[in-house]
């Protein structure tokens, strides 16, 4: 089974609709981010969170919210959707090891707005 | 604050030919450095990092990375592609402490038979 795992895989919307993507992981880690990939632009990082009360604003977070409800799960909302958000969206997890630590990735979900 | 630049934005190569995917970072400290693969439909997986020590960083799938502070790069090589190689490499930086990492733009790597 998977470490990482998001749903839906796949997702279409029209403007102004809310959805939620969610990410789970059976790692163990403390630490989960959310990223979305646009062609060109690499990952951007939207929000991250270190333990179940701690959530952080990422370089692009205008649009969206973020929600942990325990420290295997950290979903993100589009509260009013809009054709930019379309993108690839990937959750990640990290343990705090303390130096460098890698990130595990998610498949990502793939979000269309129209 | 930190930034990644990666050269190429598409690296095509023929089969058992060398690649070499460029990445330059900016940052007024110290830094970690990573190169992340992403292949078709799939996350991105880690295929080395360089936090201290050697300059010369060996992972997986025969690649490898040289850490250069005084060109402020982190080029990644491999001898020899194969087909299977066909993905996306992304660099990627983290400042000692800032426990975030920032991407670069990403190289498509192409593999011709």
């Amino acid at each position: 089974d998977a470490d990482v795992t998001q749903t839906p895989r796949n997702r279409i919307t029209k403007t102004g609709k809310r959805i939620m993507l969610e990410c789970s992981q059976t790692k163990g880690h403390d630490r989960m981010y959310w990223y979305r990939q646009d062609p060109g632009l690499g990952l951007r990082l939207i929000y991250y969170s270190f333990d179940v009360k701690d959530i952080n604003k990422g370089e692009i977070s205008d649009g969206y919210s973020v929600s942990r409800q325990a420290q295997a799960k950290f979903s993100l909302s589009l509260e009013s959707a809009i054709p930019n958000q379309t993108a690839l969206y990937f959750c990640a997890t990290s343990d705090f090891g303390g130096l460098g630590e890698t990130q595990y990735f998610g498949p990502g979900t793939r979000l269309l707005v129209l | 604050a930190q930034s990644v630049t990666q050269l190429d934005s598409q690296v095509p190569v023929f089969e058992e030919a060398p690649v070499e995917l460029r990445c330059n970072y900016s940052s007024s400290v110290s830094v970690y450095l990573f190169w992340y693969v992403q292949y078709p439909n799939q996350g991105l997986q880690l295929l080395l990092k360089y936090l201290s020590g050697s300059t010369l960083v060996k992972g997986i799938n025969g690649f490898e990375a040289e850490f250069n502070k005084s060109q402020t790069s982190f080029h990644l090589r491999k001898p020899s592609v194969h087909i299977s190689d066909t993905a996306e490499y992304f660099c990627a930086v983290s400042e000692q402490g800032a426990q975030k990492l920032v991407f670069g733009q990403g190289t498509r790597l192409t593999i011709n038979p």
